[in-house]
């Protein structure tokens, strides 16, 4: 069964950095893409970044100063890293496979 | 950045009514994917590849498009479909979203 599993902190202070891990099961990470997706409370969808099957990434634009996408393939984990993070960062972050989404995690930044 | 616009932003059907939901593309895209989030739960990939349904999706949904305008049709709404349907883009980067359309019943 494909399983997709979000884990981190749920609060991090302003200015602080973003670290979540996205674990899988029931596929591996060299034959299958992970993105990674945010929805701020109340609005849409906003695409971050992928790591490719093939180990490469590719950031949203407006997010690549802060963020870092990496994996660990022994482990079936892809992490995601986010520096300065501000209240505007306060959002569910999913990591999806496309056609199988994890169950997100809620992340707050706040003091 | 391809910007996708969709419309409406929201609605209301009656059971049994036909539903289309539009998105726009700023530039031409080669397909348009599309996911229903009902409230508190994760999206669901919906249809992708701009027609085809995912797993399990009824088949009163269609999806058809090209270039830049793509549309998402319920031949007969259903209690059941309410919910905020969102497309997506994949041609190119930054991967794109569009703002959503909440769909509610009548």
């Amino acid at each position: 069964e494909v399983q997709l599993k979000e884990s981190g902190p749920g609060l991090v202070q302003p200015s602080q950095t973003l670290s979540l891990t996205c674990t899988v099961s029931g596929f591996s990470l060299t034959d299958y893409s992970v993105h990674w997706v945010r929805q701020p409370p109340g609005k849409g969808l906003e695409w971050m970044g992928v790591m490719w099957s093939g180990g490469s990434t590719a950031y949203n634009s407006a997010l690549k100063s802060r963020l870092s996408i990496s994996r660990d393939t022994s482990k079936s984990q892809v992490f995601l890293k986010m520096n300065s993070l501000q209240t505007e960062d306060t959002a569910i972050y999913y990591c999806t496979r496309s056609d199988y989404w994890g169950q997100g995690v809620m992340v707050t930044v706040s003091s | 950045e391809i910007v996708l616009t969709q419309s409406p932003t929201t609605m209301a059907a009656s059971p049994g009514e036909k539903v289309t939901i539009t998105c726009r593309a700023s530039s031409s895209v080669s397909y348009m994917h599309w996911f229903q989030q009902k409230s508190g739960t994760s999206p669901k990939p919906w249809i992708y590849d701009t027609s085809k349904l995912a797993s399990g999706v009824p088949d009163r949904f269609s999806g058809s498009g090209s270039g830049t305008s793509y549309s998402l049709t319920i031949s007969s709404m259903e209690a059941e479909d309410a919910a905020t349907y969102y497309c997506l883009q994949r041609s190119s980067y930054p991967f794109t979203f569009g703002s959503g359309t909440k769909l509610e019943i009548k």
